[in-house]
């Protein structure tokens, strides 16, 4: 029973180039959530999908990140032209879905960290 | 706008002891607060849940209590042990209970043989 699987652990992009993060959330679950996390802070919320939709992107920055979790394949987090300010782990969590007097656990992937150089 | 707090400074304690971690938060009503542990390198793992109307939750040597007119939330590891060193997240539900968790800064503790 495969957790939530992050792929690549550390990706390393030179500023001005794109990285790409992917994420297949448990088996069964069709709501991801993307955070980010700087060296010495908390997690912070980025992004909140559910298969084929955005529902809550309230934490992205407005220009160069975008993230897609289309009907098949894994949820993507794309950076464009990344700059150093971008270093940071990148997490993905998925759940069972929550709402009204529901709530569910979050479970996370190992994350992605990213080095812009 | 919504705070989240949690003790900043690491906490040091000998093993058999028991900690007590603290999360405050201000401009908030969360249905629900969870607590998360994460090893270096590693992604948060799921603890503990604790909903509004709960006053205290426990899990083997686990214990939160969540107290809504403080808002503040304790957790508690009795009988420590060097293995629980680690830092420890605490997550409250966003507004509209989507499920998208506002997170602290995390209390690492470590704890000595």
């Amino acid at each position: 029973n495969a957790g939530v699987m992050q792929n690549p652990r550390h990706l390393v992009r030179r500023r001005g180039q794109e990285a790409r993060l992917r994420c297949s959330p448990v088996k069964g679950h069709s709501h991801v959530y993307w955070y980010r996390q700087l060296p010495e802070e908390g997690l912070k919320f980025m992004v909140y999908l559910q298969k084929e939709n955005i529902i809550d992107e309230s934490g992205m920055p407005k220009e160069r990140f975008s993230a897609e979790f289309p009907k098949e394949g894994p949820s993507i987090l794309r950076i464009q032209q990344v700059v150093r300010g971008d270093s940071a782990a990148y997490f993905c969590a998925s759940s069972l879905p929550v709402g009204g007097a529901e709530s569910a656990e979050a479970f996370f992937g190992q994350g992605t960290r990213l080095t812009v150089v | 706008s919504q705070k989240i707090e949690q003790n900043s400074e690491a906490l040091n304690i000998q093993e058999g002891k028991t900690a007590t971690l603290t999360c405050n938060y201000t401009n908030y009503s969360p249905a629900y607060l969870q607590w998360y542990r994460q090893d270096p390198g590693r992604g948060p793992v799921f603890l503990l849940l604790i909903r509004e109307n709960e006053k205290e939750k426990r899990k083997e040597r686990l214990k939160v209590t969540f107290d809504t007119t403080l808002k503040q939330s304790l957790f508690h590891i009795t009988a420590s042990q060097p293995a629980d060193s680690a830092t420890y997240l605490c997550a409250l539900a966003g507004s509209g209970n989507t499920g998208k968790l506002i997170f602290g800064q995390g209390t690492t503790l470590q704890v000595k043989p």
